[in-house]
């Protein structure tokens, strides 16, 4: 599976929309992108996921590049209990997912 | 309905003492993850299972860990001979065997080895 690079941790503050960036330049045709949460001390929660088109859920957006080397999630009106660490994961179907550092984000009042 | 449970939620032992840690997963999923999670760190996959049939077991760290799933619903996550390396958080996750193969997480157990 591909890996991907998110930036440490970033900052947004509250009722802004969060925009959260991944690369992912060796993905292949055939894997789709998966974006998860984890807030502190829970399991991780799944949000969204796509392959090429661009996808919108009750809970985020998923803008995906024409050339798919690169994504963004986007939280539109972000709460403070959106804080978390945000995880970008590439992978073929149901089988083993690598999750990497994440992005922690920080909404702030 | 019901979601991923596992238990127990926090367990102590004493290294070279041997622990069973349990997920229920969500009835009907056919997949079952367990990882493995260092604190500020990411999961680690450990092994998944289709059914009770174990698919992949590459990301189990060492001979003292082991999974089951016997009858394709429970499934026990065994460390043997715990080491302080082993502490951390050991997550499961079910899921269908079907698009979007969105993975549904418990809480997790904490394990410290003392």
């Amino acid at each position: 599976d591909a890996k991907t690079t998110q930036p440490t941790s970033m900052d947004c503050a509250e009722g802004r929309a969060a925009n959260l960036p991944c690369n992912h330049s060796t993905i292949s045709g055939n894997e789709y992108v998966y974006w998860y949460r984890q807030i502190h001390s829970q399991g991780p929660q799944y949000i969204i996921h796509g392959l090429k088109n661009n996808e919108t859920n009750e809970m985020a957006s998923l803008i995906i590049t024409e050339d798919r080397k690169s994504s963004t999630l986007i939280l539109p009106h972000a709460t403070l209990r959106d804080t978390a660490v945000y995880y970008c994961i590439v992978k073929t179907g149901g089988f083993k997912t690598i999750f990497g550092a994440g992005t922690r984000l920080f909404v702030k009042a | 309905g019901a979601g991923v449970s596992q238990s127990p939620r926090y367990k102590v032992a004493k290294r070279g003492q041997d622990v069973a840690l349990r997920c229920d997963p969500i009835s009907g999923h056919v997949s079952l993850f367990w990882y493995q999670q260092a604190l500020g760190q990411g999961p680690e996959f450990l092994t998944y299972f289709q059914n009770e049939a174990q698919l992949d077991k590459s990301g189990l760290p060492s001979d003292r860990f082991f999974a089951e799933r016997p009858e394709g619903s429970v499934s026990t996550l065994k460390i043997q001979r715990t080491q302080q390396e082993d502490s951390a958080v050991y997550l499961c996750a079910s899921s269908l065997n079907q698009a979007p193969y969105e993975q549904y997480f418990g809480p997790g157990t904490r394990l410290t080895v003392t």
